[in-house]
């Protein structure tokens, strides 16, 4: 069965760039997670889907940031502006269920690895 | 606000070994709490989770405890390989949040 999988695995764009980050969740998984994780550190939380909408978008650092998930299953993070902060590896996962107090283990795509140059 | 941290940052230990990694987190009302692994380059690996009302999940010869009320969880390898090699990270849930992850306790185990 396929994972979580994540598309391009490497982009590297100069300041100012617009940028589209693809993920494709496991198949039947309604909820979807965008982290972002810097060199040394733990995945940092971006938002949060369950099915087409976002449920909390708290962690996107500013308006340059915004997710879409259409149909339900893939998403797509899109970056405008892009400045050299957001260099990182953007890491997507999906879950079976995103319900309060039920939630499932997560599963991780291998993340893409974005350099703003 | 919900803070996690993982001690040791890094560790280094022979072949066979059994060891024990450690997770923090400052807010006891979690809902879950869940062990991965990351090697280098790669996504991470989901190991073990905990659910709040648990104590503790077993899968090999690894073992997570949870101690909400004190804040902390452990990993527990026994008999480590080269094989477990990576970087471990822990995340908790917290009550009406999404996960927050420690930074990580980086893992060799040497032949």
């Amino acid at each position: 069965g396929a994972g979580v999988s994540q598309t391009p695995s490497n982009k590297v764009t100069e300041k100012g760039k617009y940028v589209e980050l693809r993920c494709d969740p496991i198949s039947g998984h309604t909820a979807l997670y965008w982290y972002r994780q810097s060199l040394g550190q733990g995945p940092e939380f971006l938002i949060y889907f369950q099915g087409t909408g976002a449920a909390d978008d708290s962690g996107l650092p500013n308006d340059r940031f915004f997710a879409v998930r259409p149909e339900g299953s893939v998403s797509t993070l899109k970056i405008q502006r892009t400045e050299r902060g957001d260099s990182a590896v953007y890491l997507c996962a999906s879950s079976e269920t995103g319900t309060s107090g039920s939630w499932g283990t997560q599963y991780f795509g291998p993340g893409t690895r974005l350099t703003v140059l | 606000k919900q803070e996690v941290t993982q001690i040791p940052a890094a560790l280094s230990v022979p072949e066979g070994e059994n060891l024990v990694l450690n997770c923090s987190f400052t807010d006891s009302a979690i809902y879950n709490l869940q062990w991965f692994r990351q090697d280098p380059g790669k996504g991470l690996t989901s190991l073990l989770l905990i659910q709040s009302s648990q104590r503790e999940q077993t899968s090999g010869r690894l073992n997570a405890s949870l101690d909400k009320s004190s804040g902390r969880s452990t990993l527990y390898i026994a008999a480590s390989q080269p094989g477990d090699s990576a970087t471990y990270l822990c995340a908790v849930r917290p009550r009406g949040q999404n996960f927050v992850f420690g930074p990580g306790t980086r893992l060799s185990v040497l032949p």
